[in-house]
């Protein structure tokens, strides 16, 4: 069964305008890690942030938030003012803690930035 | 800063040809892991080593193996290459579970 599922194939942002990209994920665990990666077309996977499911806050990194709603099993991630070099994939990620050496992927989010 | 380099960035092979691709890390890390990427699919796991001698199958081990001989080094061996492994290679290895990857090898079969 798909665990991670990211719904937009591709999308077009604003240079220095915020986006929203989605992800969803499935787990009966209690305890995971979500994460998100960017791979630029030089093709290395770049980790960006890190949201435990028993971190309260909503983790930041810099220009990126994760948007985490529990109930929901979502985990958006938001990157404010965006650049030309944030035109990437994007992808979303899932570690249950009973599994520690298992990561699950999404199919990933073309994201262009238009000047 | 965490370090996980390959052997190539690119490859290309015919079809039988016994194929090596190479990871290390610097890190001293104990898990290490091999995905290969195809559009629309995502990241697939082909296997994962959390120590020395030792791995596990991930989700696609077939037409694969593996060699752990030291902890920097992960080897991915493809026996017999075929034209549906032309793919992109990732490499990775983990602290406190978040994976760090390296540049990957994107690999052509003819």
């Amino acid at each position: 069964a798909q665990k991670i599922t990211q719904t937009q194939p591709g999308m077009f942002v604003q240079e220095k305008e915020a986006v929203t990209l989605d992800c969803t994920y499935d787990t009966s665990d209690q305890s995971y890690g979500l994460f998100w990666y960017k791979q630029p077309s030089s093709g290395e996977m770049i980790f960006l942030i890190y949201q435990g499911s028993y971190d309260e806050q909503n983790a930041t990194e810099g220009r990126y938030s994760l948007n985490f709603q529990k109930a929901r099993k979502s985990a958006n991630l938001v990157i404010s003012a965006s650049q030309l070099g944030d035109s990437a994939m994007y992808f979303c990620a899932m570690r249950e803690e009973y599994n520690n050496n298992d990561m699950r992927f999404g199919a990933g989010t073309r994201l262009t930035v238009k000047p | 800063d965490v370090k996980v380099t390959q052997s190539s960035r690119y490859l290309v092979k015919r079809t039988g040809e016994k194929v090596f691709l190479e990871c290390v890390q610097d890190m001293d890390h104990e898990n290490m892991f091999w995905y290969r990427q195809d559009p629309g699919l995502g990241l697939r796991l082909i296997y994962f080593s959390y120590d020395v001698k030792m791995k596990e199958k991930g989700d696609i081990p077939e037409g694969y193996s593996v060699s752990r001989e030291k902890k920097e080094r992960f080897s991915l061996i493809l026996e017999s290459a075929s034209t549906n492994q032309t793919s992109m290679y990732l490499c990775a290895s983990s602290f406190r579970g978040t994976q760090y990857f390296g540049p990957g090898t994107r690999l052509l079969v003819l």
